[in-house]
């Protein structure tokens, strides 16, 4: 079966730019998890959603960052005012049980703030 | 609070050597540990896991690690590198019942012809 998706691949925008990017979790997975991945570094979590409500938001690093799953199944991470040191890979995965440690990851989406 | 250190941050080895990247680990109860592969431009694969059974745990692709509780270790081994085995790896480590996966900085593993 298909595994996570996300889109775009890439995307480049301009400081003070929104940018939404999109996941598709594995179809019948009830948790989704969003990760960033800075150069040279591993991924960090960002947020954290059981169905339809964020569980654990304690990641995302300021108000600019909010993440929204209204139907518990597609997640879409947005990025107001982008900054440059927004520029990462952001990384969704989902997980089959509510708050699993195994989870499935994406390709990822790289974002690049000019 | 839990965290990863992998030790090396660039192996290379060359084709049909012994492959060893090591990770050492810290946590406040008992972990959940994992080691995922990056292939470029590819999403992060689960390589193997350790909940609390065998101390020697196989994955796939000729991959096994060992958790080391006296040494707060989970090296990663493969006797054999092949060229496809040149990627990024990550250590990971959560708590046993925890959602949160706090990942190492990677290592990157080239294999030479």
């Amino acid at each position: 079966g298909a595994g996570v998706s996300q889109t775009p691949s890439n995307k480049v925008t301009e400081k003070g730019k929104y940018v939404e990017l999109r996941c598709d979790p594995i179809s019948g997975h009830t948790a989704l998890y969003w990760y960033r991945q800075s150069l040279g570094q591993g991924p960090e979590f960002l947020i954290y959603f059981q169905g339809t409500g964020a569980a654990d938001d304690s990641g995302l690093p300021n108000d600019r960052f909010f993440a929204v799953r209204p139907e518990g199944s597609v997640s879409t991470l947005k990025i107001q005012r982008t900054e440059r040191g927004d520029s990462a890979v952001y990384l969704c995965a989902s997980s089959f049980l509510a708050g699993d440690n195994e989870q499935f990851f994406g390709p990822g989406t790289r974002l690049t703030v000019l | 609070a839990q965290s990863v250190t992998q030790l090396d941050s660039h192996v290379s080895v060359s084709e049909g050597t012994p492959v060893l990247l090591r990770c050492n680990y810290s946590s406040s109860y008992s972990p959940s540990l994992f080691w995922y592969v990056q292939h470029p431009n590819k999403g992060l694969q689960l390589l193997l896991k350790y909940t609390s059974a065998a101390t020697l745990v196989k994955g796939i692709n000729g991959f096994e690690a060992e958790f080391k509780k006296s040494e707060t270790s989970f090296h990663l081994t493969k006797p054999s590198a092949h060229m496809s085995d040149a990627a990024e790896y990550f250590c990971v480590v959560s708590d046993r019942n925890d959602y949160k996966l706090s990942f190492g900085a990677g290592t990157t593993v080239t294999v030479r012809a």
